[in-house]
């Protein structure tokens, strides 16, 4: 069964600084991965998808995927206040469902 | 706009009730799931279905039931509550199972008294 990590727990970084979430998953099938965010009292929302290994850059968010090492993460750059939220990790594999990590929480400091 | 509304978005119950969660989907999605989230957990999968009629287990399925009714339909149903079932649920879908980020709803806050 799917095995999804992600640390650290919860992370604190000054406004303007950058954050790195990461995420190790544990079937080899898995395919699809994406980075979903969600603020307090609203539901997840994707945020970035990545399919193939390397790197993929959208603004200031840029993941990485390595599926040899079955690792993929998250940089935001330039953390602005409005990032705080609790980040997931999602996988799946081509088949029916998306397995969830357990999140990091975001605070970014002004 | 892809949307996915869930009812109620909170309910308070107690031990032994009967409580039904709503979803309705208006993306013509194939797959809707139904996941809760605790802290420390994440969003755990409690059941799945891949169209009208169809019911898949999930991860977390222990005393949870759901129904499929049409395309745009899903319900959850805790038809004896337990204090362990107080949780923040989501209803969510998606077009093309694991190859789709699930669109969420708003969820729904369930307390078991």
């Amino acid at each position: 069964q799917q095995k999804v990590q992600q640390s650290p727990e919860s992370l604190i970084v000054p406004e303007g600084g950058m954050a790195s979430l990461n995420c190790t998953f544990s079937d080899r099938n898995s395919q699809y991965f994406w980075w979903y965010r969600q603020h307090s009292g609203e539901g997840p929302k994707a945020l970035m998808s990545i399919f193939s290994n390397g790197d993929k850059k959208e603004g200031r968010f840029t993941a990485h995927l390595n599926k040899a090492s079955l690792y993929v993460s998250l940089h935001i750059k330039d953390s602005q206040p409005s990032d705080s939220a609790l980040y997931f990790c999602a996988v799946g594999t081509g088949g029916y469902k998306v397995v969830f990590g357990s999140g990091t929480r975001l605070l970014v400091s002004p | 706009e892809a949307a996915v509304t869930q009812s109620p978005r909170n309910k308070v119950t107690v031990t032994g009730g009967n409580v039904t969660l709503s979803c309705r989907q208006t993306n013509s999605h194939n797959y809707m799931y139904w996941y809760r989230q605790d802290t420390g957990h994440g969003l755990r999968l409690i059941h799945y279905s891949y169209g009208a009629g169809n019911l898949q287990i999930g991860d977390v399925p222990d005393g949870y039931k759901a129904t499929r009714t049409t395309q745009e339909d899903f319900f959850l149903l805790l038809e004896l509550a337990s204090p362990s079932q107080t949780s923040l649920y989501f209803c969510a879908s998606s077009d093309a199972g694991g190859r789709q980020a699930p669109l969420f709803g708003e969820g729904t806050r369930l307390s078991v008294l």
